[in-house]
């Protein structure tokens, strides 16, 4: 079993849609969550950080993380086209530990 | 743009080629990473220096050295790949130590291709 579960897609919405991307985890002791952002033909950027339970909200978007469900989730509201990207999910146990990333999720934003 | 710098972005070799991929990072940090990523697949945490050192090295086959001669840069020197070794190689760097909460900045990454 992958330690994170991330669905590849393609998801594809319309402009101004609510889109919900998740991952799934299998070891209780992650601790900090983040999200990653990765446009084509450039590297990831952190988009969102949390640590432990709980939501964050920044903008636009919303992480939310269900430590009881091992399940974390980011919500993107009035979607744009600039949105399009794909979204990586990335998990610590502690600090000092190494990032285990999700495969990713292909977000496609239509006009 | 992120800072950090990686040459070439596009490479094509042969099983038998030697050559390097180069990163540079402007930030003024202390870690340095090699990350590997290849379609529909996590990434891949090949190597992370701290101070220079080499303080992580996840079972990366011998084919591929790295080489830190400085905070700013690093190297994956390459040779006799396998055509299963063709993905998007990407350098990240870190302020502090390996790990933790520390933001990570990518690079654009080398996208190679194995022949």
């Amino acid at each position: 079993q992958k330690e994170v579960e991330q669905d590849p897609g393609p998801l594809s919405v319309p402009e101004g849609a609510i889109v919900s991307l998740n991952c799934t985890y299998s070891n209780s002791a992650f601790q900090y969550f983040m999200w990653y952002r990765q446009y084509s033909r450039k590297g990831p950027e952190l988009l969102m950080y949390t640590y432990s339970s709980g939501n964050k909200e920044d903008g636009r978007f919303t992480a939310q993380v269900d430590k009881s469900s091992k399940y974390i989730s980011l919500f993107i509201r009035d979607s744009q086209p600039s949105d399009s990207a794909t979204y990586l999910c990335a998990m610590l146990y502690n600090q000092g530990g190494k990032l285990i990333f999700g495969q990713g999720t292909e977000l496609s934003v239509k006009p | 743009e992120t800072g950090v710098t990686q040459t070439p972005r596009h490479l094509v070799m042969g099983m038998t080629n030697k050559k390097s991929l180069k990163c540079e990072q402007h930030l003024g940090h202390n870690a340095m990473y090699w990350y590997k990523q290849s379609a529909k697949k996590p990434l891949e945490l090949m190597f992370v220096y701290s101070l220079e050192e080499r303080v992580e090295n996840n079972s990366v086959p011998s084919r591929f050295s790295p080489e830190c001669p400085n905070s700013s840069h690093l190297f994956l020197h390459l040779h006799t790949l396998q055509p299963e070794d063709s993905a998007l190689y990407l350098c990240a760097s870190s302020q502090d130590l390996p790990g933790g909460t520390d933001t990570q900045y990518f690079g654009p990454g080398t996208r190679l291709t194995v022949l």
